[in-house]
């Protein structure tokens, strides 16, 4: 299985800070058609999980564009610019290119 | 509007079975397989397999074989998972979501597997 490797496990960040997670993954995520399957989803507490960025770059919709994805084959990045108090929450990274998918263990972003 | 309703939480003893549901609305059932993922208290999320409703063609994760048996009804638009032979290591939530897209997640549900 591909292994997801998310860093740091755990943030700290005062509001208006701008914070970046990584997302590391054991083979290349991209797939024979070219497209890179790799997704960012945040979990609110109590929530289920909710996709705000696909193929590494695309904005779900209603996402604020203070989210950014960026990276590619194996090494992928997930921005918050200006954090607010509704981005709080564990965020983790996903890859549905090889089967089966799988996901990082998670970073958990809270207030400091 | 798409949503995923999933059935209760349950409470069950060692060693039983446990059938959930996740009844699908606002598309058609069949243009979409149904993923379901477990998520162990404070832990992350596993993948434990998918069933293709319109060719009840399941795939699971090589980890959960013989523990979930995923099924569909089309009739009703509802996908079921059935754990089987629980133990301690069952106890999670689990959630069902609209295909690899990871869009559409259902509400969840907490099995607790305890005498």
């Amino acid at each position: 299985d591909v292994v997801m490797t998310q860093t740091p496990p755990s943030l700290s960040v005062a509001i208006g800070q701008s914070v970046s997670i990584s997302c590391k993954s054991s083979q290349s995520l991209v797939y024979s058609d070219g497209k890179t399957y790799l997704h960012w989803l945040l979990q609110s507490s109590g929530r289920s999980p909710k996709r705000l960025i696909y193929q590494v770059s695309n904005l779900d919709s209603g996402v604020p564009d203070r989210f950014s994805g960026t990276g590619s084959q194996k090494d992928f990045t997930l921005k918050i610019s200006r954090v607010e108090a509704k981005d709080l929450g564990v965020y983790y990274c996903a890859q549905t290119t090889h089967f089966p998918d799988t996901f990082g263990a998670g970073t958990k972003l809270e207030l400091k | 509007e798409v949503k995923l309703q999933q059935s209760g939480d349950e409470l069950v003893r060692p060693g039983a079975s446990v059938k959930m549901s996740c009844k699908a609305s606002g598309y058609t059932f069949t243009d979409y397989a149904m993923h379901w993922v477990k998520q162990s208290p404070g832990q992350g999320l596993e993948w434990i397999g998918t069933i293709i409703p319109l060719i009840d063609t399941t795939s699971y994760n090589q980890k959960f074989k013989g523990k979930a048996t995923l099924t569909a009804d089309k009739s009703s638009n509802t996908a079921y998972m059935e754990l089987s032979r629980l133990t301690s290591e069952d106890s999670a939530v689990y959630y069902c979501a609209r295909s690899s897209s990871y869009i559409y997640w259902g509400q969840g549900v907490m099995v607790t597997v305890s005498s």
